[in-house]
């Protein structure tokens, strides 16, 4: 299989940085996804990596390291709408298909 | 510009019962495919379609049939519902793999199987 390993829950106070890791396996890597998905709707894109280093866009940042199968979303000056789920997505081989993590569900305290 | 969408949104139906969950993109999206999402599961890929009469199966296809077509409607059947089936159904549209990666998620339908 493609296991794909997050946290299952993690919790940070508001203002402050998370870091949320991902690990998978690297045979037939494609690409990583991380969505965002609040309790009750759609899972929502946040980035996608498929060269290693970070990248940054805006409070969210992404980091890919293929050799080692990691990944992390990086959350800066957290808010308390920051408090849903994460779910990390790799593409294996070609055709589109993602397989995702279980997500990480974060909760943002005051 | 309705996107994806999902109907109905919210189902109850009864083991053993013939379920379709519709699914609608009006991008022209050549891929379209349908998760399931269990508590301590995720997102499971259940089957998938890179175009009009061109589908594949996932991880968990059991129980379930597809078909496809036309490009922008993207059916999901459970042809006897079981309590297992219980759980939220998204369906998800792509671009082309090569051209966009990011995959479009339409709002979801909760099905309950009693």
């Amino acid at each position: 299989g493609q296991n794909i390993d997050q946290p299952t829950e993690m919790t940070a106070t508001e203002g402050a940085i998370v870091q949320i890791n991902c690990t998978y396996q690297t045979s037939g890597f494609n690409g990583l996804f991380w969505y965002q998905q609040h309790a009750g709707e759609a899972p929502t894109f946040l980035s996608y990596n498929v060269l290693d280093g970070l990248e940054e866009k805006g409070r969210f940042s992404s980091f890919l390291s293929r050799s080692k199968g990691y990944s992390y979303l990086l959350l800066k000056e957290l808010q308390m709408k920051d408090s849903a789920s994460y779910l990390c997505a790799v593409v294996y081989n070609q055709g589109g298909k993602l397989i995702f993590g279980q997500g990480t569900e974060l909760s943002v305290k005051p | 510009d309705a996107g994806i969408t999902q109907s109905p949104r919210y189902k109850i139906t009864e083991t053993g019962r013939q379920v379709t969950l519709m699914c609608h993109q009006t991008w022209s999206h050549s891929y379209m495919f349908w998760y399931r999402q269990d508590l301590g599961h995720g997102l499971r890929l259940i089957y998938y379609s890179a175009a009009a009469d061109i589908t594949d199966k996932g991880e968990v296809p059991d129980g379930y049939v597809v078909s496809r077509s036309k490009t922008e409607n993207f059916p999901l059947t459970l042809e006897s519902a079981t309590r297992s089936q219980t759980s939220v159904y998204f369906c998800a549209s792509l671009l082309e793999p090569g051209l966009s990666a990011e995959q479009f998620f339409g709002p979801g339908t909760r099905l309950t199987v009693l």
